[in-house]
């Protein structure tokens, strides 16, 4: 099935330092979704978004929709330790109710 | 509270043998949904369910089985046929199937062969 481009796979980063990461793909999208998934559990949703040039806030978190529907970015402000774990991108296409899923991006705080 | 109940949390299968996840939602939704996930990937779709007594295999339906005969259960089967089942089993539901809704998902059940 199709997946999502989403980069980094990985990062290290300080407690405090601000976290970016994103997904692209070559298709295009009418809704994003960030999920965060702990160890051992279900992912949880974070944001939703809806609208070509939508930027939503949850708290530390930004997401925004990418104005080309084709890709969308998550940031994290002040990074602290229970921030660690995977971040998922999800998305619907136009065409399809399927949601499609990125790899994943694993955030771990150096020590 | 409402939610996704996935049971059991940890679950060993002998080798020829089937064994069932449960899934089951009070969140009213009418879609479910099975995914496997395995180390350091993203989520693969095995089955979902637009409506009751209706489903529809997914990327990777080989080896799997379900069945929607009530809105709240979404029962999944790991046949034998399944040459290679461990992995973790997340159930998800959203509020309806042909939509742009989020997926709300379970704590998962981890299959291990023994």
């Amino acid at each position: 099935g199709q997946q999502l481009n989403q980069s980094p796979q990985s990062m290290f980063i300080q407690e405090g330092e601000d976290v970016s990461m994103n997904c692209t793909s070559s298709s295009i999208f009418n809704t994003w979704l960030w999920y965060k998934q702990d160890p051992g559990e279900g992912p949880v949703l974070l944001i939703a978004l809806y609208k070509a040039g939508e930027l939503t806030s949850n708290g530390r978190l930004t997401a925004q929709f990418g104005i080309t529907r084709k890709d969308s970015f998550l940031n994290i402000s002040a990074s602290i330790p229970s921030d660690v774990g995977i971040y998922f991108c999800a998305g619907y296409m136009d065409s399809n109710y399927q949601l499609i899923w990125g790899a994943g991006t694993k955030l771990i705080i150096k020590p | 509270d409402g939610g996704i109940t996935q049971s059991p949390k940890y679950l060993f299968r002998k080798e020829g043998q089937n064994v069932t996840l449960s899934c089951e939602q009070n969140l009213n939704h009418d879609a479910m949904y099975w995914y496997r996930q395995d180390p350091g990937q993203g989520l693969r779709l095995i089955y979902y369910s637009q409506i009751v007594n209706d489903f529809q295999k997914g990327d990777i339906a080989e080896g799997y089985s379900v069945s929607r005969e009530k809105k709240e259960s979404f029962p999944l089967t790991v046949t034998s046929a399944q040459k290679n089942p461990t992995a973790f089993y997340l159930c998800a539901s959203s509020p309806m199937g042909d939509s742009n809704q989020p997926q709300h998902f379970g704590d998962g059940t981890r299959l291990s062969i023994l």
